[in-house]
């Protein structure tokens, strides 16, 4: 079966330019994460969303960010205006249950995103 | 606010060793703690999985315990293996939150 797909796995985007990172989650999954990983580090925790409502965005680092899931299945994160701060991998994860329950994540390949 | 620290940071052994990653955590009140390998350039492979209510959890080689009153887990690998090379994460689930917290990995080395 497919696991999580994540678009595109590669993007350079100069200073100022807005981006659009796309998380296909494994078919029936209700709980959607996002996380950023820099190099070296582990993830950090960006959002959350169970179906399509996004239940937690404490992680979000700044009102750049933004992350949908309209009809509870891809999701979509976009950064605004860029920064070379923002260069990271950003990894998505996708879970059978909610929140409270057994809950199992299953990663993405990621996107590696650099901006110059 | 949780707080994972992994030991140590880096690992190179010979092939054929057993070895062990520790994991620590601050607040004891998870709901359950995760292993996961990474790959270079990789996204995570889920490892192991151990709910607060056990103990250990065994896979193959893979061996792992959790210690919730004193903050610990171990990731025991027995007869290691060059494809064994990878960086291994440890996350954890708290009560409080509503995801997860990462360790910054132990980066391990096999050489053959």
């Amino acid at each position: 079966g497919a696991g999580v797909s994540q678009s595109p796995r590669y993007k350079v985007a100069k200073r100022g330019q807005d981006v659009a990172l796309r998380c296909d989650p494994i078919s029936g999954h209700v709980s959607l994460f996002w996380y950023q990983q820099a190099l070296g580090q582990g993830p950090e925790f960006l959002t959350y969303f169970q179906n399509e409502a996004q239940l937690d965005k404490s992680g979000l680092p700044s009102d750049r960010f933004f992350a949908e899931r309209p009809e509870g299945s891809v999701s979509t994160l976009k950064i605004q205006r860029t920064q070379q701060e923002d260069s990271a991998v950003y990894l998505c994860a996708s879970s059978f249950r909610t929140i409270g329950a057994i809950n199992e994540q299953f990663f993405g390949p990621g996107t590696r995103l650099t901006v110059l | 606010k949780q707080e994972v620290t992994q030991i140590p940071a880096a690992l190179s052994v010979p092939e054929g060793e057993n070895l062990v990653l520790n994991c620590s955590f601050t607040d004891s009140a998870i709901y359950n703690l995760q292993w996961f390998r990474q790959d270079p350039g990789k996204g995570l492979t889920s490892l192991l999985l151990i709910q607060s209510s056990q103990r250990e959890q065994t896979s193959g080689r893979l061996n792992a315990s959790l210690d919730k009153s004193s903050g610990r887990s171990t990731l025991y690998i027995a007869a290691s293996q060059p494809g064994d090379s990878a960086t291994y994460l440890c996350a954890v689930f708290d009560n409080y939150g509503q995801n997860f917290v990462f360790g910054p990995g132990t980066r391990l080395s096999v050489l053959p």
